[in-house]
């Protein structure tokens, strides 16, 4: 089944403590992102990625990193997690071209 | 900049009721494609429709259709004869090109919550 997987479902955290949350897809897509959805926000970029070892910024990429070594893996590291990261988050992949992503199941983290 | 507003925060409607959820987007690309995502209460996000901006016709799928105009930059949804299945928050979302080429950034309007009361 073509998904996109990320782990884990839940999670919560001490602040600063880092964690990574995982994501991984099959379809062999070339683009990956992360976004988290805060209420009243909608969803909002964090980082993309349009290939193996090519990362770029989205709209609110601050306190976070990522790395592409991998086609199919795209994990969202936060190396010093805060309460304002409190959040749901979503990693999605999408083919080249205007297709739209394939959104994982979301990970809300909860950072105390 | 590209925008996505959804005017509609909240709507609760009565089953068999038709609803339409209102999008209107800006950007200054002359290529761009419009989404609606559906978030329903377990939380994942699910693929409604793409639309590209060369593509002005309406668009039906059993229920659901999609009104796209590009005269007032809009592209709304609506849901005949609602069910309560129906009951979840919608996105609306754009695409824009990104710098080194592909359409893959997505920005999605804040979502309006769909309850269909039985």
């Amino acid at each position: 089944e073509a998904q996109v997987t990320q782990n884990p479902r839940y999670l919560i955290t001490v602040t600063g403590k880092k964690l990574t949350v995982t994501c991984s897809q099959n379809m062999n897509h070339e683009y990956m992102s992360w976004y988290r959805q805060d209420p009243g926000l909608g969803l909002r970029q964090i980082y993309y990625s349009m290939n193996v070892e090519v990362t770029d910024k989205g709209d609110v990429p601050e306190g976070y990193k990522v790395s592409r070594k991998e086609k199919r893996n795209f994990p969202l590291i936060l190396e010093s997690p805060s309460p304002n990261q409190t959040s749901l988050y979503f990693c999605a992949s999408a083919p080249q071209g205007p297709y739209g992503y394939t959104f994982g199941s979301g990970t809300r983290l909860t950072v105390v | 900049a590209q925008k996505v507003t959804q005017a509609q925060t909240e709507i609760s409607v009565v089953e068999k009721e038709d609803v339409t959820l209102d999008c209107v987007y800006e950007t200054r690309d002359t290529t761009y494609y419009l989404f609606w995502y559906k978030q329903p209460p377990s939380g994942e996000l699910v693929f409604l429709i793409r639309r590209n901006s060369f593509d002005e016709q309406n668009e039906i799928s059993g229920r659901y259709s999609w009104n796209f105009q590009k005269s007032t930059s809009s592209f709304n949804f609506t849901i005949t004869a609602s069910q309560v299945v129906d009951s979840a928050v919608y996105f609306c979302a754009l695409s824009e090109a990104l710098p080194g080429g592909g359409n893959e950034k997505l920005t999605f309007g804040t979502g309006t919550r769909l309850t269909i009361i039985p």
